[in-house]
């Protein structure tokens, strides 16, 4: 079983739909879960992070963290075409990059 | 420039080639990362400096090199590659290891 599971996609929606991102998870230890975007030709960027359980809005954007199930979410509200782009999960147990697992990343397309 | 810039941005090479890839960094962080990407695959830790030292090398064959001669810039030397290590190669700077990463765009590499 792998450390992170993350449906690759592809995912395409239309403007303005909700969208549901999600990972799963095995290790009960992770505290940190981040949510990276990563735009074609581009590197990644922190967009979100939680510690523990909860939710945590910014925006359009909300996290959600369910550690009784090892899931997290991210939704997107009133989608745009320019969040279309590769979205990664990640988590470690301690906020430490060493120890930082990452998802293999969904491919979002949001169509205008 | 600001961030991280990585160069060169594509590199294509032979397996019995040898070629450096390069990472610098603007932000005044302490601590540089190398990672593998590859296509639906999560990203892998390859190797950390944290004040220019190594701190961290995650069973990468020694066909890579990397190597910090000091907190801004991070090299990457490669050598009889194999095809499978076709990838992009990202570098990422932190403050500390415990702060979020800030990741260059990467360079993409082939290997004939």
């Amino acid at each position: 079983q792998k450390e992170v599971e993350q449906d690759p996609g592809p995912l395409s929606v239309p403007e303005g739909a909700i969208v549901s991102l999600n990972c799963t998870y095995s290790n009960s230890a992770f505290q940190y879960f981040m949510w990276y975007r990563q735009y074609s030709r581009k590197g990644p960027e922190l967009l979100m992070y939680t510690y523990s359980s909860g939710n945590k809005e910014d925006g359009r954007f909300t996290a959600q963290v369910d550690k009784s199930s090892k899931y997290i979410s991210l939704f997107i509200r009133d989608s745009q075409p320019s969040d279309s782009a590769t979205y990664l999960c990640a988590m470690s147990e301690g906020y430490n990059n060493n120890d930082m697992r990452f998802g293999a990343g969904t491919r979002l397309t949001v169509k205008p | 420039e600001t961030g991280v810039t990585q160069t060169p941005r594509h590199l294509v090479m032979g397996m019995t080639n040898k070629k450096s890839l390069k990472c610098e960094q603007h932000l005044g962080h302490n601590a540089m990362y190398w990672y593998k990407q590859s296509a639906k695959k999560p990203l892998e830790l390859m190797f950390v400096y944290s004040l220019e030292e190594r701190v961290e090398n995650n069973s990468v064959p020694s066909r890579f090199s990397p190597e910090c001669p000091n907190s801004s810039h991070l090299f990457l030397h490669l050598h009889t590659l194999q095809p499978e290590d076709s990838a992009l190669y990202l570098c990422a700077s932190s403050q500390d290891n415990n702060q979020p990463q800030h990741f260059g765009d990467g360079t993409r590499l082939s290997i004939l």
